[in-house]
């Protein structure tokens, strides 16, 4: 399953809502899809997996929707630590595989 | 502190081996998968195989297969990953990742909910 994220990278000002797309080549089942945010020379973190429930500790500004193909990131009131780079995963089957991640940058 | 440490990074030659280990604390190892993924230079993250509790079930990425072993010890905490035939396409960051699991509605959903701070490896002569 090929995953395509856009886009590829995104400016905002804090306040703003951010919307970022990930599709996917086939189904992934029922929603086998996670996100991840990763900050310049940190490791990912989890943010949301089954395409929309939040992992712990993870702010209601960011939000996930979707199922089958299309999903979306959705992250309100941004604010400067949102600066990151976005990938979505599935984990509907072997070979697990990540998008090429979206870019979020904060004016 | 739950945390992963990984180690055993650094600069090899193209063909060449190499073990990559990650030492986990904090947790309850032996309940867990658990995964590696990597990271080339400016580049996207790419998953790289998952281990199954007992170590009774392997996935590898295609990029790897033929090339990696996953194996771990949980009387030690540790995950390891053995990669030979190195190129220099394998140069990247290499993490360890806790997988976790959750039941809904009758389906079960995987994530990477720990990383550690990865080890960098590179492929060159």
């Amino acid at each position: 399953i090929v995953l395509a994220q856009s886009p590829g990278t995104l400016s905002l000002s804090p306040g703003e809502t951010s919307t970022l797309s990930c599709r996917a080549s086939q189904s992934v089942g029922d929603n086998y899809l996670a996100w991840y945010q990763q900050k310049p020379g940190q490791a990912p973190r989890l943010l949301i997996y089954a395409a929309s429930r939040r992992a712990t500790g993870i702010p209601d500004r960011f939000s996930g929707t979707g199922s089958g193909t299309d999903f979306t990131l959705t992250i309100s009131r941004l604010e400067p630590e949102d600066s990151a780079v976005y990938y979505c995963q599935h984990y509907a089957n072997s070979p697990w595989t990540f998008g090429q991640g979206t870019k979020v940058e904060i004016k | 502190e739950v945390q992963l440490v990984e180690s055993g990074g650094g600069l090899v030659q193209p063909g060449g081996s190499l073990r990559f280990s990650c030492a986990a604390s904090g947790f309850i190892f032996s309940s867990h998968w658990m995964s590696w993924v990597r990271q080339a230079p400016g580049k996207g993250l790419e998953w790289v195989a998952n281990i199954k509790q007992d170590g009774s079930e392997k996935y590898y990425g295609d990029s790897v297969k033929g090339r990696v072993t996953i194996y771990r010890d949980n009387a030690k905490n540790s995950l390891y990953l053995e990669m030979n035939s190195l190129r220099a396409e394998d140069t990247a960051v290499y993490y360890c990742a806790r997988i976790g699991g959750v039941t809904i509605f009758g389906n079960s959903h995987w994530y990477l909910d720990l990383w550690g701070r990865g080890t960098l490896v590179t492929v060159s002569s």
